[in-house]
């Protein structure tokens, strides 16, 4: 089964303990991005990577790291969390040929609290 | 930034009645995607369009792209209590790899 597994579910830390949320996919998919979601924003696209070792800034990358070492991990790495990181995460995994056909499997979220 | 915007923010209305969520989005693209997403959980794939598309079907729901207005809308016909959720578009464009979504409509369909 297709699928895109994120870890933990549910996170409540404190400010600036650094943290790493897991994402893994299972469907060989090259590009993989993360998305922080936030109430009358939508989904914003934090950091994206077109294949291993490749990676680059979305559109709200500040006080966020990721890293592509193999194929189906992507984490998303807090080093110093601020209390204006409190969200709901989401690991993608897309289908991307040549930007015509793409399709997005997502991960079930990370809501992150930081107190 | 944004590159879509759906319109409106909030639907209301009774099962059986047609559903009908607008997008526009600011630059051209290659494709334009409607997801759906049950309260708080991953978003899920419902239909894509070609931007040398002008209108798609899947099941009860239909979408139409107009480039020229640079907007689309998701139809979803004889709408059931099982469909309300949030609706987003998403757009890729021009050179950019960017997968880029819109703030969403949330949709409640009362039985």
């Amino acid at each position: 089964e297709a699928q895109v597994t994120q870890n933990p579910r549910y996170l409540i830390t404190v400010t600036g303990k650094k943290l790493t949320v897991t994402c893994s996919q299972n469907m060989n998919h090259e590009y993989m991005s993360w998305y922080r979601q936030d109430p009358g924003l939508g989904l914003r696209q934090i950091y994206y990577s077109m294949n291993v070792e490749v990676t680059d800034k979305g559109d709200v990358p500040e006080g966020y790291k990721v890293s592509r070492k193999e194929k189906r991990n992507f984490p998303l790495i807090l080093e110093s969390p601020s209390p204006n990181q409190t969200s709901l995460y989401f690991c993608a995994s897309i289908i991307w040929q040549g930007r015509a056909d793409t399709e997005a499997f997502f991960g079930q979220g990370t809501r992150l609290t930081v107190v | 930034s944004q590159q879509g915007e759906e319109d409106p923010q909030a639907l209301s209305i009774q099962e059986g009645e047609n559903a009908t969520m607008n997008c526009s989005y600011k630059t051209s693209i290659n494709n334009l995607q409607w997801y759906r997403q049950n309260s708080g959980r991953g978003l899920v794939h419902l239909i894509l369009i070609r931007s040398n598309e002008r209108e798609k079907h899947s099941g009860r729901l239909r979408v139409t792209l107009d480039t020229s207005k640079k907007s689309s809308s998701l139809l979803i016909t004889a709408s059931r209590a099982a469909d309300t959720a949030s609706y987003f578009c998403a757009t890729t464009s021009g050179g950019y790899n960017k997968l880029i979504f819109g703030a969403g409509t949330r949709l409640a369909v009362h039985p």
